[in-house]
């Protein structure tokens, strides 16, 4: 079945990068999210990549997509506090009104 | 331009009570979505509604009702509510665009406590 799996935790220093890893299992998956969740609010998407691409690059932000290994990534360069948040990654689920999530990633920026 | 909206932000219940949570959306979305978060388990879909007019089971529908009122709103429904149902609830909406993609847009969520 589908699934998607991120690690817990990630803390880094302000000013460094950060990367946040994230494997998919559903190798049909069109689109594959980054949402971002600060504390008490809804989710906020922050990027996303078409399956055909292998990297994309926003501002700040790079993700990087091997399909082959089925293993996304979300690279903030120059993190900031105001960085500090979880982080989810999403997979287009069987039908493409669904979305499957990751558990999240909570990174911490230690000023 | 106020995006999703759920009401009530926070709510109390005792087990077997039965509470409705809204939410309304502004966006002419087609989609809207109700999910549950839980402390590491990240979000499961409840139910979720296409078009307006249809409604469809998520991951995780037992002990749920919804009705999509409209194409702005959709409501979900605790009959008998459940220690189990203690929860953040999020709804989302979006709006499916060719070749798959799927923006999804939350509310700020709905904390119930089910005591």
């Amino acid at each position: 079945g589908e699934d998607v799996e991120q690690s817990l935790f990630l803390s880094v220093r302000e000013g460094d990068s950060s990367v946040i890893n994230c494997t998919y299992t559903d190798s049909s998956s069109t689109y594959l999210y980054w949402y971002k969740q600060e504390p008490g609010a809804g989710l906020q998407l922050l990027t996303y990549i078409f399956s055909n691409m292998d990297m994309k690059q926003d501002q700040r932000l790079t993700v990087l997509l091997n399909k082959k290994d089925k293993h996304l990534s979300l690279r903030i360069a120059d993190t900031q506090t105001g960085d500090s948040a979880i982080y989810f990654c999403a997979e287009t689920g069987d039908s493409s009104y669904k979305l499957i999530f990751g558990s999240g990633t909570r990174l911490l920026v230690r000023p | 331009n106020a995006g999703v909206t759920q009401t009530p932000k926070f709510q109390v219940l005792k087990t077997g009570q039965s509470m409705t949570l809204q939410c309304a959306q502004d966006m002419n979305h087609n989609s809207m979505y109700w999910y549950r978060q839980d402390p590491g388990m990240g979000l499961r879909l409840i139910y979720y509604s296409a078009s307006e007019g249809t409604t469809d089971k998520g991951e995780v529908p037992n002990g749920y009702n919804v009705s999509r009122l409209n194409k702005r709103e959709f409501s979900l429904r605790l009959e008998s509510a459940a220690p189990s149902q203690t929860s953040v609830y999020f709804c989302a909406s979006s709006f499916q665009l060719a070749g798959g993609k799927n923006i999804q847009y939350f509310g700020a969520g709905t904390r119930l406590s089910v005591l």
